[in-house]
């Protein structure tokens, strides 16, 4: 069983559209969470860390529920430029073994 | 800016060959990582280094070793290549206990035939 689960997508949302993902993880000992953002053909980079109450940043707001292992991205009025695969991150009890899952594929369309 | 480099974006190797992949950051950044990514797999780690001369083997070592003789640089070895070494490979680097950012180069597509 993979440590990260995502829905791999597409995701095809208009402009201004919410959208939201979700990530399922295995292991309960899982001690920090993130988003990390790649495009097309580039290297991921990241997008957000994730709290136990939620954190909001501009128009991302990410959920852990530890009771269910899962965390969530939310993205509100997408635009065009949040077209990109959004990696879930876990990392478990070893600072330096971080799990990523394969990807959700966003695409926001004009 | 923290930078991490890749000595190569496009690399194709033949079957046996033995493979070096380099990677440089310029951030004197402790912890640096190999990981590789295949499509529907995600990334997957293969060795990481927490200092010089340091190395832990991540998921999927077999195949693989590492050398990390210079803080900013670690280096992954293809002893003898396999057709299923064809992969992208990311490095990646971090600073200490109070980040866990990690910082990714651009990636090496390398494809053994």
């Amino acid at each position: 069983r993979k440590e990260v689960e995502q829905d791999p997508g597409p995701f095809n949302v208009p402009e201004g559209a919410t959208v939201a993902f979700n990530c399922t993880y295995s292991n309960s000992a899982s001690q920090s969470f993130f988003w990390y953002r790649q495009d097309c053909r580039k290297e991921p980079k990241l997008l957000m860390s994730v709290y136990s109450s939620g954190n909001e940043d501009g128009r991302f707001t990410a959920q852990l529920n530890r009771a269910s292992q899962y965390i969530s991205l939310l993205i509100r009025d997408s635009k065009l430029s949040d077209s990109a695969t959004y990696l879930c991150v876990v990392n478990i009890n070893n600072f330096n073994k971080f799990y990523f899952g394969s990807g959700t594929k966003l695409n926001v369309k004009p | 800016d923290v930078k991490v480099t890749q000595s190569s974006r496009y690399l194709v190797k033949r079957t046996g060959e033995k493979v070096f992949l380099e990677c440089v950051q310029d951030m004197d950044h402790e912890n640096m990582f190999w990981y590789r990514q295949d499509p529907g797999l995600g990334l997957r780690l293969i060795y990481f280094s927490y200092d010089v001369k340091m190395k832990e083997k991540g998921d999927i070592p077999e195949g693989y070793s590492v050398s990390r003789e210079k803080k900013e640089r670690f280096s992954l070895i293809l002893e003898s290549a396999s057709t299923n070494q064809t992969s992208m490979y990311l490095c990646a680097s971090r600073s200490g206990a109070l980040s866990y950012e990690q910082y990714f180069g651009p990636g090496t597509r390398l494809t053994v035939t």
